[in-house]
């Protein structure tokens, strides 16, 4: 079946590097997405990755993918105050292409 | 450019009631997803509607039924309310299949009592 977790909490200092990581199950996923929701928001589309590719970088942030291990990683760089929100990995498949499966989110905590 | 608009934001309904949330997609759009997140978890997909026609439906029972009309706007309808539809309905539009492409509403919070 299709599934994807993450860690329910991470805590980083003002200007450190954050790093969120996820598992999934399904090894016929296509695209995985990070989305983040700051609260009374919807979600928005950080970045995303094909999964033909190991490594995306956009700006501050760094998407790597190892499929071998179906493990996706979002590395934040410099970390502020205003990145403070809860960060969903999620995926599509070739079997289910018009839904997007989400984990439980990481909630980021950024601390002075 | 108004992405999308979901009404109510806020809703609070009795258990056995029938509840009909609203959703409207950015311009452009033509397809619309809807979602379920309940606190604490991440979104769940209810089902998605192109062309006035249910496409794709998650793990949802038929309590949940939608409808989509001709200008690509979307209802959602929950039917024999439970204590455990209380959630956030988050309304998604997008171009045909573009999962890329996918703009979130900023969702109609349902309390259930």
């Amino acid at each position: 079946g299709e599934d994807v977790e993450q860690s329910l909490f991470l805590s980083v200092r003002e200007g450190d590097s954050s790093v969120i990581n996820c598992t999934y199950t399904d090894s016929s996923s296509t695209y995985l997405y990070w989305y983040k929701q700051e609260p009374g928001a919807g979600l928005q589309l950080l970045t995303y990755i094909f999964s033909n590719m190991d490594m995306k970088q956009d700006q501050r942030l760094t998407v790597l993918l190892n499929k071998k291990d179906k493990h996706l990683s979002l590395r934040i760089a410099d970390t502020q105050t205003g990145d403070s929100a809860i960060y969903f990995c999620a995926e599509t498949s070739y079997s289910s292409a018009s839904k997007i499966i989400f984990g439980s989110g990481t909630r980021l905590s950024i601390r002075p | 450019d108004a992405g999308v608009t979901q009404s109510p934001t806020h809703l609070i309904k009795t258990r056995g009631q029938q509840v009909t949330l609203r959703c409207s997609p950015k311009s452009g759009h033509d397809t619309v997803s809807w979602y379920q997140q309940a606190l604490g978890q991440g979104p769940q997909f209810i089902f998605q509607y192109y062309e006035e026609e249910e496409r794709q439906r998650g793990n949802f029972p038929d309590r949940f039924s939608g409808h989509q009309f001709p200008n690509y706007s979307s209802e959602l309808n929950v039917n024999a309310l439970l204590l455990g539809d209380s959630a956030l309905y988050l309304c998604a539009s997008s171009q045909d299949r573009a999962v890329i492409g996918y703009t979130f509403g900023s969702g109609t919070r349902l309390t259930v009592v």
